[in-house]
C-alpha cells in the first residue's frame, strides 16, 4: 500500500488560505489521492479526490505535482469551522475491496 | 438525504461484558464499512460488507467480534468479551458504488466505547 506523510499539525489565520502538504512518493500510477477530514467527535467527510490533474469543488482545491509523489490541499478562506484533523490517503486499487487506509492526520487549527 | 445512523451514541461498560454497536447506511448504500478509532489515531477498518457478504474482515479480531448485516442494509457490529484495549470509537461508513476508485465513503458520528 502506497503510504503517506503528513505534518502532525498546523495553524492558519482565519479568513487566509489554509495550504496542507501531502508526500506520497510511492503511489501507483492507478491510484488516486483522497482527502477527508475529521471534526472534533464527528466522523470523516470527503473533501476532494483527484488522479493527475488539479481538482476543484466547493470545499477546497486539490494540487497534485506533475510527477505524482505530492500534493496540497487548499482551503481558500479558512474559518474556525474548518479546524479539524485533514487525511491524506492514497487509495489502494483493490478489487473487491475499497476501504481507505487512514494515517494520523494534520491538525489544522483555524486562529480567530 | 438522512446520513448514516449509529447507535448508542456513547456507551460505558466492564472488562468481560459484551456490548453491540448498530448501523444504518445511507438508503441504497450497498457497501457498508465498520472501523475503530483508537484516540489519537486515524480509523482503522475491522470489516467490510458487500450487500449482506464479506468483503474483508482480515482485521477483524474474530476470537471476540462479530458482526453481521442481515438483509444486506443495517449491520451490527459485538463485542464478546471487551476487553480494555477495546476503547475506541466505532465508526460505520457506507458508500454507493460497489467499486471503482472514485468511491466515496460516507461516516457516521460514532459510537463511543469505554471499558473499565
Amino acid at each position: 500500500d502506497a503510504k503517506t506523510t503528513q505534518p502532525t499539525s498546523m495553524d492558519c489565520a482565519e479568513g487566509r488560505a489554509a495550504n496542507l502538504p501531502c508526500n506520497h512518493s510511492t503511489i501507483s500510477g492507478n491510484e488516486y489521492v483522497y482527502w477527508y477530514r475529521q471534526i472534533h467527535s464527528q466522523g470523516p467527510q470527503y473533501i476532494i479526490h483527484g488522479l493527475k490533474n488539479n481538482e476543484t469543488n466547493e470545499m477546497a482545491s486539490l494540487i497534485i505535482t506533475e510527477d505524482r509523489k505530492s500534493s496540497t490541499l487548499i482551503l481558500p478562506h479558512a474559518t474556525l469551522r474548518d479546524t479539524a484533523v485533514y487525511y491524506c490517503i492514497v487509495r489502494v486499487a483493490s478489487p473487491g475491496a475499497n476501504n481507505l487506509f487512514f494515517g494520523t492526520g494534520t491538525r489544522l487549527t483555524v486562529i480567530p | 438525504e438522512a446520513g448514516v445512523a449509529q447507535s448508542p451514541r456513547y456507551k460505558i461498560i466492564e472488562k468481560r461484558q459484551s456490548v453491540a454497536f448498530w448501523c444504518n447506511p445511507i438508503s441504497g448504500h450497498a457497501t457498508l464499512y465498520w472501523y475503530q478509532q483508537i484516540l489519537g489515531q486515524g480509523p482503522k477498518l475491522l470489516i467490510q460488507f458487500q450487500n449482506n457478504g464479506v468483503v474483508d474482515d482480515s482485521q477483524l479480531p474474530k476470537d471476540r467480534f462479530s458482526a453481521e448485516r442481515l438483509k444486506g442494509v443495517d449491520s451490527t457490529l459485538k463485542i464478546q468479551p471487551a476487553k480494555l484495549e477495546d476503547s475506541a470509537v466505532y465508526l460505520c461508513a457506507s458508500s454507493l458504488l460497489k467499486g471503482g476508485d472514485n468511491e466515496k465513503l460516507f461516516f457516521g458520528s460514532g459510537t463511543q466505547l469505554s471499558v473499565l
